[in-house]
């Protein structure tokens, strides 16, 4: 099955500043790539996505990074503000032309994002 | 619309008892999970269902049992609880066919002493 990694386990970042999240896949049938913010206490929330026809997509301050050959994807927030800091998820799946895939999602192990001002 | 909703948000059970726990969606989703999130390992899927009547097994369903009588209601299941049992649970759902973008619920922390 679908394996994830997801690096750094902790990021620690200033005010202004950039932050990078990366992440790894196994399977190479996944195609669907999601970002999720999970702030305290409270369920994860879909920031964006990137389907494998597309090498990146941007979303204002945030935007995701697709290497197909290398299986890794990044997401990558600019001028980051406290109000960014969160834990988030990568996740992955394949989904096929017939739907037998059903969307299961494999998630890395999350980042905790803190932003300091 | 409410979205996603989970209940009971807290639950601490004794060792061997047995509860449900509640997903309801109001979105019409065709699609809901179930997922265990720990320390370190992220989201893990337990159980999921494509429809009203359906149910699958995910990556650890050892333990759980689910039921989907209502489209709109996904209900978990433990017959009997163990501390390896204690997270905090989430539900899911999603429209499905070629639109995968899952909404997520409050989540729900279970302690099993």
């Amino acid at each position: 099955g679908e394996n994830v990694e997801q690096h750094p386990s902790t990021l620690s970042v200033q005010e202004g500043d950039s932050a990078v999240i990366k992440c790894t896949y196994s399977d190479s049938a996944s195609n669907y790539f999601p970002w999720y913010k999970q702030e305290l206490g409270k369920g994860p929330q879909l920031i964006i996505d990137i389907r494998s026809n597309v090498g990146e997509k941007k979303d204002q301050r945030i935007a995701v990074t697709l290497n197909k050959t290398a299986k890794h994807f990044s997401l990558h927030i600019t001028e980051t503000q406290p109000e960014d800091s969160a834990v988030y998820f990568c996740a992955a799946t394949p989904i096929n032309a017939g739907g037998t895939s059903y969307g299961k999602l494999t998630f890395g192990q999350g980042t905790i994002l803190t932003v300091h001002p | 619309n409410a979205g996603v909703t989970q209940t009971p948000k807290f639950r601490v059970l004794k060792t061997g008892q047995s509860m449900t726990l509640l997903c309801a969606q109001d979105m019409n989703h065709e699609y809901m999970y179930w997922y265990r999130q720990d320390p370190g390992m992220g989201l893990r899927l337990i159980h999921y269902s494509v429809g009203e009547g359906t149910t699958a097994k995910g990556e650890v369903p050892d333990g759980y049992n689910v039921s989907r009588l209502k489209k709109q209601n996904f209900l978990l299941g433990l017959e009997s609880a163990a501390p390896s049992q204690t997270s905090v649970y989430f539900c899911a759902s999603t429209f499905g066919g070629h639109r995968y973008e899952q909404y997520f619920g409050p989540g729900t922390r279970l302690t099993v002493t």
